[in-house]
């Protein structure tokens, strides 16, 4: 079954530090999200993507996050200037079409600022 | 900002019995509901949806009911089996937007 991969698994972080996380969408899906859940808390949408702009984000999603499509295989987002509070987990999806049931979240990666 | 809740953060049910897993939500801009689970270490993985036009759908084991009245949704799983314990999280959409907006999970312990 095709899958969502992220990378790396797990990324430790000093603060003040640009970190970059990546994802390769399920290769036909053209619809791409970045959602992150900080421990014990719910999964927030931060970002989705598509035709190589942003189409919403939320207000989590200030300046110093950016996403990009680099090439025709990773969505990848950059968190420039790292805080404590962005230790989470981020995941990525990607979809066929807008929202509904076609989904498929990746495994996430676990970012650690300290 | 909690639009989508989960109150119970954790249930235990018996094998074969049913487990019934709640969910409010307080906008009625939501109409399309969906319900994922999640294992350790894994992403959240798409279990069931219902648009606001139902107020049930059902797959196998799993049906999920709206009440769109009442701002509430509940997944029911029966008969319960070990390997559905995991946390469940209810999200919930507006057409027109591309984001869910999820619940804070609750944690299912289905025992042998």
């Amino acid at each position: 079954e095709p899958e969502v991969t992220q990378t790396p698994s797990h990324q430790v972080t000093q603060m003040g530090q640009e970190v970059i996380l990546r994802c390769v969408p399920i290769s036909n899906h053209l619809y791409f999200y970045w959602y992150r859940q900080i421990l014990g808390q719910k999964v927030e949408f931060l970002v989705s993507f598509y035709n190589n702009e942003i189409s919403e984000k939320s207000e989590i999603f200030d300046d110093q996050f950016s996403v990009e499509r680099p090439d025709g295989s990773n969505f990848t987002l950059k968190i420039r200037s790292t805080k404590l509070e962005d230790s989470a987990m981020y995941f990525c999806a990607s979809s066929p079409y807008p929202g509904g049931d076609g989904y498929t979240f990746g495994s996430g990666t676990r970012l650690t600022v300290v | 900002d909690q639009q989508v809740k989960q109150n119970s953060p954790s249930l235990s049910v018996q094998e074969g019995r049913i487990s019934i897993l709640n969910c409010d939500y307080t906008n009625s801009m939501f109409d399309y509901f969906l319900w994922y689970k999640k294992y350790p270490a894994e992403g959240p993985t798409f279990l069931i949806s219902i648009s606001s036009i139902k107020d049930k759908n059902e797959d196998g084991r799993f049906t999920v009911f709206l009440n769109k009245s009442a701002k509430h949704l509940s997944l029911h799983i029966v008969p319960s089996q070990p390997g559905d314990s995991a946390v469940y999280f209810c999200a919930a959409a507006t057409s027109g937007t591309y984001k869910y907006i999820f619940g804070t999970g609750t944690r299912l312990k289905v025992l042998a």
